[in-house]
């Protein structure tokens, strides 16, 4: 069936590197994206979003990559902080023009480690 | 401005009893979604109130399980007879409307059902 999943379950990166996060989605009818962190005892916390008729979308330290020929994004920290340790999600939606609701599609998760 | 609130935080329950989780959206939100995250899983959705009425329901099982979300007081997600198989963490998140796009999803810290 249509899932979310992501390539890499753990990475670890060094204070001050740049982290990638990967994410493969399968369904193509999907136009919005979005990734959250998740921090141990915590619920996801939304960092940034894309939409299907973007390629790129910038943020405050991060960056979301979109490439909808190999139905592949990404998530691109720069500066890793120890603070940005956490479980990271990418997660799918069909906005549908608008009339759709918050049913999410979530992949696996990714856990970073930023060692100080 | 209070977040998505979740009670309790902890739930134990054994084999057979009732599990009762509490979920009061953030203030102005009337849309509630609950989500299922299994050990090392992304959350999973499992359905979608709106006031007084379940717009879907197509992740819940179809026993044992039930949710509201009354005209007056919290969403409550029910699960009778618990099994082993129910320990998870139970996610609630809210929005002032029913698209997950422009009106991002809100997600409370979640239950963490153990069932014994």
């Amino acid at each position: 069936g249509e899932n979310v999943g992501l390539h890499l379950p753990t990475l670890s990166v060094q204070e001050g590197d740049n982290s990638i996060i990967n994410c493969a989605y399968s369904n193509s009818a999907s136009d919005y994206f979005i990734w959250y962190k998740q921090e141990s005892g915590k619920g996801p916390q939304f960092i940034i979003d894309i939409r299907s008729n973007m390629d790129k979308r910038q943020g405050q330290r991060v960056t979301v990559l979109l490439n909808k020929t190999v139905k592949h994004l990404s998530l691109q920290i720069a500066a890793t902080q120890p603070g940005d340790s956490a479980v990271y999600f990418c997660a799918e939606n069909i906005d549908a023009g608008g009339t759709s609701y918050g049913k999410l599609t979530f992949g696996q998760g990714t856990i970073l480690t930023v060692h100080p | 401005n209070a977040g998505v609130m979740q009670n309790p935080r902890h739930l134990v329950r054994r084999r057979g009893q009732e599990a009762r989780l509490r979920c009061s959206p953030m203030k102005g939100h009337s849309h509630v979604y609950w989500y299922r995250q299994l050990p090392e899983e992304g959350l999973k959705f499992m359905v979608y109130l709106q006031k007084e009425n379940i717009i879907d329901e197509s992740g819940m099982p179809k026993e044992r399980f039930s949710a509201e979300f009354p005209k007056e007081g919290p969403s409550i997600l029910r699960i009778q007879q618990v099994v082993r198989g129910d320990s998870a963490a139970y996610f609630c998140a809210s929005s002032p409307r029913p698209g997950a796009t422009n009106e991002k999803l809100f997600f409370g810290s979640g239950t963490q059902l153990s069932v014994l």
